[in-house]
């Protein structure tokens, strides 16, 4: 199974500053054969489901708010949300799908307002 | 609006079974693949089994392989979960989940677009 590492476990972002979450594979999560990272970032809030965020590394879901972006490919990735806001507070996972169906999610990052 | 709602959930002993229900509206439930994920008390996500739109592909993580059956009921707009067997480290709360559908390659990504609200399952004498 591919291991997926969040960086770090838990972080504190003064409202409107950048916040930025790693998320490393332990192999590569890019297909050659259409050049796309099999990577996702879902974002869970206290007593909720998991919501997805991100796709395919750095494609946003509908209706997602564009201060998030996904960057990064092969085994090194980045969810970065540009100006915090007080909602954006939330437990943040990444998801790899390149070894379908046995998907792997990473451990988590909680985010949280300095 | 889609809707996914679990029920079936509750305290069950060591060696017990349990039935796992997930009702869907608000969209086609029979055209799209299913999974159920699980999220232990830690928090950590888990892949749990996944499901074809007719039933006749099914995907279980190996933990549970053996153990548990996941099933669908399109005219019930209905996913099942039936675990048997259950053990401590199968605690945990279970998630119903909607494969996103990728309308420009027509196909089903894993990657899941709708989630329910999640059943509690603990596992404990």
């Amino acid at each position: 199974d591919i291991v997926m590492t969040q960086s770090p476990d838990s972080l504190a972002v003064s409202l409107g500053e950048r916040a930025t979450i790693n998320c490393k594979s332990s192999q590569t999560v890019l297909f050659s054969s259409n050049n796309k990272n099999y990577l996702a970032w879902y974002q869970q809030k206290p007593g909720q489901p998991p919501k997805l965020l991100i796709y395919w590394a750095s494609t946003r879901e509908s209706g997602v708010p564009d201060r998030f972006s996904g960057s990064g490919s092969g085994t090194d990735f980045t969810l970065t949300i540009s100006s915090l806001q007080a909602e954006d507070v939330a437990v943040y996972y990444c998801q790899q799908s390149y070894t379908t169906p046995s998907i792997t999610f990473g451990q988590g990052t909680r985010l949280e307002i300095k | 609006e889609v809707q996914l709602v679990e029920s079936g959930g509750g305290l069950v002993q060591p060696g017990g079974s349990l039935r796992l229900s997930c009702v869907a509206s608000g969209f086609t439930f029979g055209s799209y693949w299913m999974s159920w994920v699980r999220q232990a008390p830690g928090g950590r996500l888990e892949w749990v089994a996944s499901l074809n739109q007719d039933g006749t592909e099914k995907y279980y993580v190996d933990s549970v392989k053996g153990r548990f059956t996941i099933s669908r009921d399109n005219a019930q707009n209905s996913l099942y979960l039936q675990m048997n067997s259950l053990r401590a480290e199968d605690t945990a709360v279970y998630y119903c989940a909607k494969h996103r559908y990728d309308f420009l390659t027509r196909y089903y990504e894993y990657y899941f677009d709708f989630w329910g609200q999640g059943t509690r399952v603990p596992v404990s004498s």
